[in-house]
């Protein structure tokens, strides 16, 4: 009964390749998240997506896109994968209240490596 | 440009005793803050989290302080107790971005 699940927990990659990370939550939200967490152990937003918006930080590059099939899920897609692209990458969900999201809840983790 | 610091990577604290984590912020425009706990290959947990327009907000054994005025929130634990041994994040909501900004983490070490 998790409350929001990533997979794979690991992945190990070469440079070049495409490569997907799914995300669940069973929590009902309404917006999804993806973080990354770098080698600094900065966490830092990524994508922020609802059913009817994407917002996308401008420092992520357009290799990376989330994909929605439904409310419950969003999926990451990397393409052309580089060794900068190693990280932790979080999935998380909220649920907005008054017009605004609150707190956050996260999956586990992806640790991405590429080689 | 860190919107959210916290400036002490590490503190020890022995068990019983309180714990204090610190948070400061830039962007006068967040209205909200929280407070994660991480375990090593875990997400973060959400713990607490107090509105801009409170100075203080008490959940168990856990107490977050707000002080506008000065940028600066704190994380309060107290008994402190081995499990707590993890790594804090402050988070901020607002302020522009539309998910949570952190900060860098403080790695909180419960000693027996």
């Amino acid at each position: 009964d998790t409350a929001v699940s990533q997979t794979p927990k690991y992945l190990v990659t070469q440079m070049g390749n495409d490569k997907s990370i799914k995300c669940e939550q069973n929590l009902g939200h309404d917006t999804m998240y993806w973080y990354k967490q770098d080698s600094k152990k900065f966490l830092k937003i990524m994508f922020s997506y609802n059913n009817k918006e994407l917002i996308i930080n401008e420092t992520v590059p357009n290799r990376f896109s989330p994909k929605s099939p439904d409310k419950a899920h969003l999926n990451l897609h990397i393409n052309s994968l580089e060794l900068g692209d190693s990280a932790v990458y979080f999935c998380a969900s909220s649920q907005a209240r008054g017009g605004r999201n609150t707190e956050a809840f996260f999956g586990q983790g992806t640790r991405l490596t590429v080689v | 440009d860190q919107q959210v610091k916290q400036n002490s990577p590490s503190l020890s604290v022995q068990e019983g005793r309180i714990s204090i984590l610190n948070c400061d912020y830039t962007n006068s425009m967040f209205d909200y803050f929280l407070w994660y706990k991480k375990y090593p290959a875990e997400g973060p947990t959400f713990l607490i989290s107090i509105s801009s327009i409170k100075d203080k907000n008490e959940d168990g054994r856990f107490t977050v302080f707000l002080n506008k005025s000065a940028k600066h929130l704190s994380l309060h634990i107290v008994p402190s107790q081995p499990g707590d041994s993890a790594v804090y994040f402050c988070a901020a909501l607002g302020g522009g971005a539309d998910g949570l900004t952190f900060g860098k983490g403080t790695h909180l070490i419960i000693q027996p």
